[in-house]
């Protein structure tokens, strides 16, 4: 199985800071990744597909890069309902296997 | 709207089954593939299964196969997992999840359903 890595594990910033959450797989996946938001209580949410597609709907404060086994999430102005867990997922090849995921909390 | 609803979670003891349903509405639901995914505290989120939207090509973790088996009834807008000789390791919330078009990235999920496996 394909082993995905999330840093950090948590990060504390205030609102309007830029935040970047890396996630780095064990081999190569192209661009066949995704990016979730989770909030307590509730489902993941699709924010990103294909590394760096925005799913409709989701800010454009969110953007996503990279290729081959490092990519990287980017919220460039963090908005008061940002706070939430984020997880990456690869969709290259079965089984699809997530991230650890990312606890983005309020400084 | 896309919606997707869980339900069949509950406690059971280890050793046991449970029979988790999805009903899905406001999609062509035999248009799209499915998953079932779960997530623990401890292990964060594990794709459990997924089916095609036809039914025929099946895939499962390794740590569920030969105990549960995935199935759909495109006629009633539904995805079951059937869940036998359930393991504590098996708690978990379940959620069924629809691909986005033809890939393997979940779009849409459903609130989730709790399964509690302990004596």
């Amino acid at each position: 199985d394909i082993q995905m890595t999330q840093s950090p594990s948590s990060v504390s910033a205030s609102v309007g800071d830029r935040v970047t959450i890396t996630c780095r797989a064990s081999q190569g996946i192209s661009s066949w990744l995704a990016w979730y938001q989770q909030k307590p209580g509730k489902a993941p949410k699709l924010l990103i597909y294909g590394a760096s597609n925005l799913q409709s709907g989701v800010p454009s404060r969110f953007s996503g890069s990279g290729s081959g086994t490092d990519f990287t999430l980017t919220i460039s102005s963090l908005q008061p309902e940002d706070f939430a867990a984020y997880y990456c997922q690869q969709a290259s090849r079965f089984p699809p296997t997530f991230g650890g995921g990312t606890k983005v909390e309020i400084k | 709207q896309v919606q997707l609803v869980e339900s069949g979670g509950g406690l059971v003891k280890p050793g046991g089954s449970l029979r988790l349903s999805c009903a899905a509405s406001g999609f062509t639901f035999s248009d799209y593939y499915m998953s079932w995914i779960r997530q623990t505290s401890g292990k964060g989120l594990e794709w459990v299964s997924h089916i095609s939207n036809s039914g025929s090509t099946i895939y499962y973790a390794d740590p569920v196969k030969g105990r549960f088996t995935i199935s759909r009834d495109n006629a009633k807008n539904s995805l079951y997992l059937e869940m036998n000789s359930l393991r504590a390791e098996d708690t978990a919330v379940y959620y069924c999840a629809r691909a986005l078009s033809g890939l393997y990235y979940f779009h849409y999920w459903g609130q989730g359903t709790l399964v509690t496996v302990s004596s």
